[in-house]
């Protein structure tokens, strides 16, 4: 069964950091990892998605790797803006054609303080 | 374009009341999804459809029912309604095998549901 999880589970950082949020899959037989982020009493807001082919994927300041082989992605945040603050989900796809199957971890909760 | 849209956003209902939850999308969407969302769970797929008519259970589906009559609407209903399932609910959209086969999920606001 596939299980993801996510370290840390909260990070506090002051403005302008970059930081790296970690995402860890047990099931290296995936069709895609997507990364979303998450506004207190909203809806999830899809930031990247890597297909199982690709290394990595970029928009703006964020950057998101994957590597199968070790069942781990990274979301990298440059020059983190209070703006910044959510919580931060990844979800893994299982790999075939039909069966539905995605799994999410349980996020990182992310401040940016000012 | 409005995206995925969800109604209502919230509701309280008693123990053993039914209600139906209302997805709908604009895309063009192939293939939509219901999740439910609790603290320390995570989110977890209730039910999908991969295209209209059709639906299929997810990892949580007991005590829900789903039907897709339309392309652009996903509807879930509680039939009898129990304080286990007091939680957020999430409709999501992407496309399927007919948008390249990406997969990308695009989810609506919510609804925040409680049961008494």
């Amino acid at each position: 069964k596939q299980e993801v999880t996510q370290i840390p589970a909260a990070l506090s950082v002051p403005e302008g950091e970059n930081l790296v949020l970690n995402c860890s899959f047990t099931d290296s037989a995936i069709y895609n990892l997507q990364w979303f982020r998450q506004d207190p009493g909203k809806g999830l807001t899809s930031l990247l998605l890597i297909q199982s082919s690709q290394r990595e994927q970029t928009s703006g300041r964020l950057n998101a790797s994957l590597d199968k082989s070790s069942g781990r992605s990274t979301l990298y945040i440059a020059a983190s803006q209070p703006g910044d603050s959510a919580t931060y989900l990844c979800a893994v796809k299982r790999d075939d054609n039909y069966g539905q199957n995605f799994v999410f971890g349980p996020g990182t909760r992310l401040s940016v303080l000012p | 374009n409005a995206g995925v849209t969800q109604t209502p956003k919230f509701r309280v209902l008693k123990t053993g009341q039914s209600m139906t939850l209302l997805c709908a999308q604009d895309m063009n969407h192939e293939y939509m999804y219901w999740y439910r969302q609790d603290p320390g769970m995570g989110l977890r797929l209730i039910h999908y459809s991969v295209g209209e008519g059709t639906t299929a259970k997810g990892e949580v589906p007991d005590g829900y029912n789903v039907s897709r009559l339309k392309k652009q609407n996903f509807l879930l209903g509680l039939e009898s309604a129990a304080p286990s399932q007091t939680s957020v609910y999430f409709c999501a959209s992407s496309y399927g095998l007919a948008g390249g086969l990406t997969y990308e999920q695009y989810f609506g606001p919510g609804t925040r549901l409680t049961v008494t």
